[in-house]
């Protein structure tokens, strides 16, 4: 998991502000994952993209959410006007394939503080 | 949606003791992995299982996926303070692509 590359590692926003998480997923690997973790939990799937494709966004909220894996950089979640209660962890997981027995590797997460 | 129950939530041993994680769902998984994640960072892949009665070995480490592919155990043997840390099972769901569903955790602390 080494490879799974996260920045900022901590960010502190205010309430309004707008939050970019960046994800670089392991060299070779075309399939990217977004989690959030509050405290104490285990981790809640938000969407899954394969480059240029947002291939399942069941577990990303409706609104103020978005994510993009472009074909060229990182891929991003965005959060706009950031409310108490996105302050969470989020971590994203790269894989090289998509069938249900390839291992997800999880960057070291950012972890968002909104005021 | 999926849901895997973990047991217990919290679990504080002493060093040499054993213990054993029980992770368990109504549904069926094509696969189960184990995570450990401590913190501060993210979760640490220790096991895949696939075939259900899977047992495999890592160490001290013992998992087991059950029969029907809905639970599955993971059994330390002689705890030290290293293995310390927030015990995640997660599923992929059968026949997709892979949708993971994680565990509600297991935090274990180890005194020495």
């Amino acid at each position: 998991n080494a490879g799974v590359m996260q920045n900022p590692r901590h960010l502190v926003r205010r309430r309004g502000q707008e939050a970019r998480l960046r994800c670089s997923p392991m060299k070779g690997h075309s399939h990217v994952y977004w989690y959030r973790q509050l405290p104490e939990e285990g981790l809640k799937f938000m969407v899954y993209l394969q480059k240029e494709n947002i291939i399942d966004e069941s577990g990303m909220p409706k609104e103020r959410f978005s994510a993009e894996f472009p074909k060229e950089g990182p891929s991003i979640l965005r959060i706009q006007q950031v409310v108490r209660g996105d302050s969470a962890a989020y971590f994203c997981a790269s894989s090289s394939g998509q069938g249900p027995q390839e291992t997800q590797y999880f960057g070291p997460g950012t972890r968002l503080l909104v005021l | 949606t999926q849901l895997l129950e973990q047991s217990p939530q919290f679990l504080s041993i002493q060093e040499g003791e054993n213990l054993t994680v029980y992770c368990n769902s109504s549904s069926v998984f094509s696969s189960l992995q184990w995570y450990r994640q401590e913190p501060g960072e993210g979760p640490v892949l220790l096991v895949t299982v696939v075939t259900g009665g899977e047992v495999k070995k890592l160490k001290r480490l013992t998992f087991q996926f059950g029969d029907a592919r809905k639970d599955s155990s993971l059994h330390i043997t002689a705890a030290q303070p290293g293995d310390t840390g927030l015990y995640l099972c997660a599923g992929a769901e059968t026949g997709g692509y892979q949708k993971v569903t994680f565990g509600t955790g297991t935090k274990l602390q180890v005194i020495p």
